[in-house]
């Protein structure tokens, strides 16, 4: 059974860079067959997808938050990483690590509460 | 950008059928999937490829895709089903799209 857990600091001041690392166990993120997300959902909101990277490094931003984010793997550690530069109130928000196989996410993360203030 | 759209809101009675649509240019080109999420969880996935379900998903659970429409239905709403729906595509440029949620209440 996969299993996806977030980890990061819970509180993040305005202008500074969010870091979040997801840390997968039961899987590896050097399988082919998959391609590992970040999703946010702000409190009483939608969901947003931020971005997703294969294990070869290729990753693809969704255009409204490409110019801050920054998606990275590490295959030794089993983990996957989530940086947004410049952050704001907006990004406020419960950030989920997933996995992802022909376009779906087949296994989500507990999530992780993200709050931007000073 | 590729938009999903999604009414707000569904109320169903217990035992009856509750059909929660999903909109977008030409959806019916691409795959939708859906996803179910009760309060404080993590969204599960209900429906993959338009119409299949993953193991352990309940039969009363369906998807139609076609045109610029695609569908969930409830067949049998039982109280458990009371939860936010979200549909999700791919865009032309391979990114993920989500709807804009139905909250579906069971009356």
């Amino acid at each position: 059974q996969v299993q996806l857990q977030e980890s990061g600091p819970g509180l993040v001041k305005p202008s500074e860079t969010l870091s979040l690392t997801c840390t997968v166990s039961g899987g590896s993120v050097s399988s082919g067959s998959y391609y590992w997300s970040w999703i946010r959902q702000p409190p009483g909101k939608g969901l947003e997808w931020i971005g997703y990277i294969y294990y070869s490094g290729s990753t693809n931003y969704n255009p409204s938050l490409k110019s801050r984010v920054t998606i990275s793997v590490d295959t030794s550690k089993n983990q996957f990483s989530l940086k947004l530069s410049s952050v704001t109130a907006a990004d406020t928000a419960v950030y989920y690590c997933a996995r992802t196989i022909y376009g779906e996410v087949d296994y989500w993360g507990q999530g992780t509460l993200v709050t931007v203030s000073s | 950008s590729y938009e999903l759209t999604q009414p707000p809101s569904v109320s169903v009675s217990p035992g009856q059928t509750a059909s929660i649509t999903c909109s977008g240019d030409k959806l019916g080109d691409k795959y939708a999937c859906w996803y179910q999420q009760k309060p404080g969880q993590s969204p599960v996935l209900v429906i993959y490829q338009d119409s299949k379900r993953p193991s352990g998903i309940p039969e009363r659970f369906s998807g139609s895709n076609s045109g610029n429409t695609a569908t969930l239905t409830i067949s049998g709403t039982q109280a458990m089903d009371e939860a936010d729906y979200y549909c999700q595509a791919w865009d032309s440029s391979s990114n993920y799209v989500f709807g804009t949620g139905t909250k579906v209440t069971v009356l």
